[in-house]
């Protein structure tokens, strides 16, 4: 079975450019989740999709980022424009259903690292 | 709120030496508890979890307890490998619906 599937890997951008990553679920899972991971913190959950709907976008910063996730498979997320402090390690997850099953597993793509300078 | 707090890096050892990484969470209710691992260039790959007080997970030699009592859910591995080397996540979740909550994470080094 494929894995989390993202792109770029690695992305090198200066302040003020705007920039997106790709996320590619493992195939029928239908909630998606991205999470930012500062270098030395723990990842951190920006949005929440089930299907292509949004659950819980309550830490994104919506004046620069924006997600979307057209016919519940694949998402994309952008910055716009990007902040020095944007850089990070952008994670993309996904799990199977995520409504009312509490063994789910959320499974992690590899990530997009992003260096603003 | 809900947080998790774990035990800074990093932890360099020997091989087959004994590890103890630990974990503490703040959380109103009873969440799920997870460790998960990121290995060298990896993502992030579930570890072990335990759902309820008193259950034990474990996976690949590592074993956790979940202690309602300490609200802690430490990490242990009686003998580690080099392979071991990685950055190791406690976490918590109340729901398969609900985001997962991490520490800060604990960077794991073992020499041969």
């Amino acid at each position: 079975e494929a894995g989390v599937a993202q792109s770029p890997r690695y992305k090198i951008i200066e302040k003020r450019q705007s920039v997106a990553f790709w996320c590619n679920p493992i195939s029928g899972h239908a909630t998606l989740y991205w999470y930012q991971q500062i270098l030395g913190q723990g990842p951190k959950l920006l949005i929440q999709f089930q299907n292509n709907g949004v659950v819980d976008d309550s830490q994104l910063p919506k004046d620069r980022f924006s997600a979307e996730r057209l016919k519940g498979v694949d998402s994309t997320l952008k910055i716009q424009p990007a902040k020095l402090e944007d850089s990070a390690v952008y994670l993309c997850a996904s799990s199977l259903v995520g409504q009312g099953r509490f063994e789910e597993t959320q499974y992690f793509g590899p990530g997009t690292r992003l260096l603003v300078l | 709120g809900n947080s998790v707090t774990q035990m800074e890096g990093p932890v360099t050892l020997s091989e087959e030496a004994f590890l103890t990484i630990n974990c503490t969470y703040t959380a109103t209710g009873y969440p799920s508890l997870f460790w998960y691992v990121q290995y060298p260039g990896e993502g992030l790959q579930l570890l072990l979890k335990a759902t309820k007080a008193d259950d034990k997970g474990s996976n690949k030699g590592f074993e956790a307890t979940y202690r309602k009592e300490t609200t802690s859910f430490h990490l242990e591995k009686g003998s580690v490998q080099v392979s071991d080397s990685a950055v190791y996540f406690c976490a918590l979740r109340y729901s398969s619906a609900s985001k997962i909550i991490f520490g800060s994470g604990t960077r794991l080094s073992i020499r041969p």
